[in-house]
C-alpha cells in the first residue's frame, strides 16, 4: 500500500543542535511538502520539492533547509534548532496539478 | 495574514444533528478548495474537493462552493461521534495549484 514514512515518530533536541526529519514516500508522487501545525495556527507550509534534486520556499522556510536526494526521499533540516521550533511536522506527497495530498503520521518536536 | 479563515472555531453538534463549517479566502486568485479530517493524535485526511460552483454530496457529507464570495462550507448530516475531529479546509491557485494553503481549522465535538 502506497504510504508515507516520517522518521523519527518523537524527537527531544537541545537549544543549538542540529535536527534532521525523515520522509519517505512510496507513491511515486512528484511533489513532496513538510507543514508544521501548531495550535492556533493549523498548518503552515516550511519547504516544498517538485522532484529528485529540487527544494523550493514555502510560508515560513526561515530556520529551516529541505533536501530532496531522490523521488522518495525528503528531508527537513533545523541546523540550530530553538525552542520556537518546538512543534509536530508532517510531510506530505502529492501528484502534479490539482491533487489532495497523502500525509505521513507525524513528528513530535520538542527543542528544550 | 491567514489566506483561508475558518468558522467557528470549535462546534459541539448533538448526535445525529447537522454540524455547518464554513470557510473563506481572502485571496482572489484562489480557484479550488478541499476540506480534510485530523482525527486526535492522527494525521489529516482529504474528505472532499470542490472545484465547480455549486454542491457536492458523498454520503452523509455535502460540501458548497460560491466562487464570486470565495467560500465553501461542509455540512454534515445525521453526526456520529466518529465526526469527532478537527476539519481543516485548503485552497490553491490556478498559478499555484500544487501549493495547499490551509485554515486553522474547526475543531468539531459530536456530543453522544
Amino acid at each position: 500500500e502506497a504510504a508515507v514514512t516520517q522518521s523519527p515518530r518523537n524527537k527531544v533536541a537541545v537549544t543549538g543542535g542540529k535536527v534532521t526529519l525523515s520522509c519517505n514516500q512510496t507513491n511515486n508522487h512528484n511533489n513532496m511538502y513538510w507543514y508544521r501545525q501548531d495550535t492556533g495556527h493549523g498548518l503552515r507550509l516550511i519547504h516544498y520539492s517538485y522532484g529528485a534534486g529540487s527544494t523550493e520556499k514555502g510560508d515560513i522556510p526561515d530556520g529551516y533547509k529541505a533536501s530532496r536526494p531522490s523521488q522518495e526521499n525528503f528531508s527537513l533540516i533545523l541546523e540550530l534548532a530553538t525552542p520556537s521550533q518546538t512543534s509536530v511536522y508532517f510531510c506530505a506527497s502529492g501528484e502534479t496539478g490539482f491533487s489532495d495530498y497523502t500525509f505521513g503520521s507525524g513528528t513530535r518536536l520538542l527543542v528544550i | 495574514q491567514q489566506k483561508v479563515q475558518q468558522s467557528p472555531e470549535s462546534l459541539i453538534v448533538p448526535e445525529g444533528g447537522m454540524a455547518s463549517l464554513n470557510c473563506t479566502s481572502s485571496d482572489r486568485n484562489v480557484d479550488y478548495f478541499w476540506w480534510y479530517r485530523q482525527h486526535s493524535g492522527k494525521s489529516p485526511k482529504m474528505l472532499m474537493s470542490i472545484f465547480s460552483n455549486g454542491e457536492k454530496e458523498e454520503g452523509r457529507f455535502t460540501v458548497h462552493l460560491n466562487k464570486a464570495s470565495l467560500h465553501t462550507s461542509l455540512h454534515i448530516r445525521d453526526s456520529q461521534p466518529s465526526d469527532s475531529a478537527l476539519y481543516l479546509c485548503a485552497a490553491s491557485t490556478t498559478e499555484g495549484a500544487d501549493r495547499l494553503t490551509f485554515g486553522k481549522g474547526t475543531q468539531l465535538i459530536i456530543q453522544p
